[in-house]
């Protein structure tokens, strides 16, 4: 199994360009969730997903979008790119009856200019 | 909105030194998890704790639950270079929750440091 695998690794946006993170897993988890980290910050959810066609926001999803057509993907679209949105994103999946225990992906670091 | 502190926020100590690092909080976890991330990469779960009092050992790593499921520790024993790391704790609202119940609080970590 690969696990969680996100892409790209690194991507540079100008301000109010938009782009989507790829996010997959091949483990068969129904629980897939999007995160934020930030120094000092720690590590905040943006959307979540408990099962393909449901979603649901997390603690900061303004500025962004998710959907969830099938089990394996959970892609986070940037609709509008701002400064404020510099970040290393993570994407992580659980499996089913253990909800809480996250399996991370290596990450994606953005960069707005 | 429950938060989890934990501390120290930075580590540096030698090989060979034993450390504990603390996650607390004035909520109650129905489980609490501990991730470690190293540089470029994504956290790895470490250790799930349910049952408060609950003591897991993980090689030289021992993890405790408190009696009351708000807080949590993380001993290390002998510390070696390969434990560098950012230590993460996460906390899952009780089961009695309602809206955000499936939100997980994170720590904003402790940074170790083991110095050859």
């Amino acid at each position: 199994n690969a696990g969680v695998t996100q892409t790209p690794k690194f991507q540079v946006l100008k301000t109010g360009q938009s782009m989507t993170l790829q996010c997959a897993q091949d483990m068969n988890h129904e629980y897939m969730s999007w995160y934020r980290q930030d120094p000092g910050m720690g590590l905040r959810l943006i959307h979540y997903s408990v099962g393909a066609g449901i979603t649901d926001q997390g603690e900061v999803p303004n500025g962004y979008n998710v959907s969830r057509s099938t089990t394996e993907d959970f892609p986070l679209r940037l609709l509008s790119a701002a400064p404020s949105q510099t970040s290393v994103y993570f994407c992580a999946s659980s499996p089913p009856g253990a909800r809480y225990e996250q399996y991370f992906g290596p990450g994606t670091r953005l960069t707005v200019t | 909105t429950q938060l989890l502190e934990q501390s120290p926020q930075f580590l540096s100590i030698q090989e060979g030194e034993n450390l504990t690092v603390y996650c607390n909080s004035s909520s109650v976890f129905s489980s609490l998890q501990w991730y470690r991330q190293e540089p470029g990469e994504g956290p790895v779960l470490l250790v799930t704790v349910v049952t408060g009092g609950e003591v897991k050992k993980l090689k030289r790593l021992t993890f405790q639950f408190g009696d009351a499921r708000k807080d949590s520790s993380l001993h290390i024993t002998a510390a070696q270079p390969g434990d560098t790391g950012l230590y993460l704790c996460a906390g899952a609202p009780p089961a009695y929750s309602g809206a955000g119940s499936y939100q997980l609080t994170f720590g904003k970590g402790t940074k170790l440091s083991v110095i050859p």
